[in-house]
């Protein structure tokens, strides 16, 4: 296992396009977390799922925001009617169900809406 | 206000000095992580703790978690170019119950050779 793998790394779209990322998890994890990173910030939470159920949103996630988790392995994350605002890092990252397990982080995937 | 607030925003170091960056919470603190980011690059684990008084090292880094007062300290000896980035705490405010973190804005390390 490599890790947590997102898709694509980088997408440049046109305002009001909608997009879409994947996220692959630690095989074995069944906690994962969508996050999201503007310039000179920390990460900020989106949401989270286990398994395949969302079990948290972030008042952040805007009804243009979906999330998905099919059969509790990967993951995509939509973004519909895009704003020059979603210009950010979106990482994604992945843990165990044991208590204080670690998280583990991709590589992220930078948008940038023009 | 931030919940996490990290000092220094940022620090410059010759090579071979060392460093400590903190990590101060304004809420109990249930677990503390520390990451490192490259730019444009994704979170590297360094080190978690949960217990007050829990120290942990890898390699030359060194982690200290004081929940008491609320805070955790990022030691570096004998900085090296390698450890240049971005030193991110993140707090768990779950309990350990999820691994939801809230994080501070980082700490920007450069070191000179």
């Amino acid at each position: 296992d490599t890790g947590v793998s997102q898709n694509p790394r980088h997408k440049i779209t046109k305002r009001g396009q909608n997009v879409t990322f994947r996220c692959d998890p630690i095989s074995e994890h069944n906690r994962l977390y969508w996050y999201r990173q503007t310039l000179g910030q920390g990460p900020e939470f989106l949401t989270y799922f286990q398994n395949e159920a969302q079990l948290e949103k972030s008042r952040l996630l805007s009804d243009r925001f979906s999330a998905e988790r099919p059969k509790g392995s990967f993951s995509t994350l939509e973004i519909q009617r895009t704003e020059q605002g979603d210009s950010a890092m979106y990482l994604c990252a992945s843990s165990g169900t044991g208590r204080g397990g670690e998280a583990f982080f991709g590589q992220g995937t930078r948008l940038t809406v023009v | 206000s931030q919940e996490l607030e990290q000092s220094p925003q940022s620090l410059i170091v010759q090579e071979g000095k060392n460093l400590t960056i903190n990590c101060t919470s304004s809420k109990t603190l249930y677990g503390l992580y520390w990451y490192k980011q490259k730019y444009g690059e994704g979170l590297i684990f360094l080190m978690m703790l949960q217990k007050g008084g829990e120290e942990k090292s890898h390699e030359k880094i060194t982690a200290k978690l004081d929940e008491k007062k609320q805070q955790s300290s990022l030691h570096i000896t004998a900085s090296q170019p390698s450890h240049a980035g971005i030193y991110l705490c993140g707090a768990d405010r779950s309990g350990g119950a999820t691994n939801k973190l809230i994080f501070g804005t980082g700490t920007l390390l450069a070191v000179q050779p």
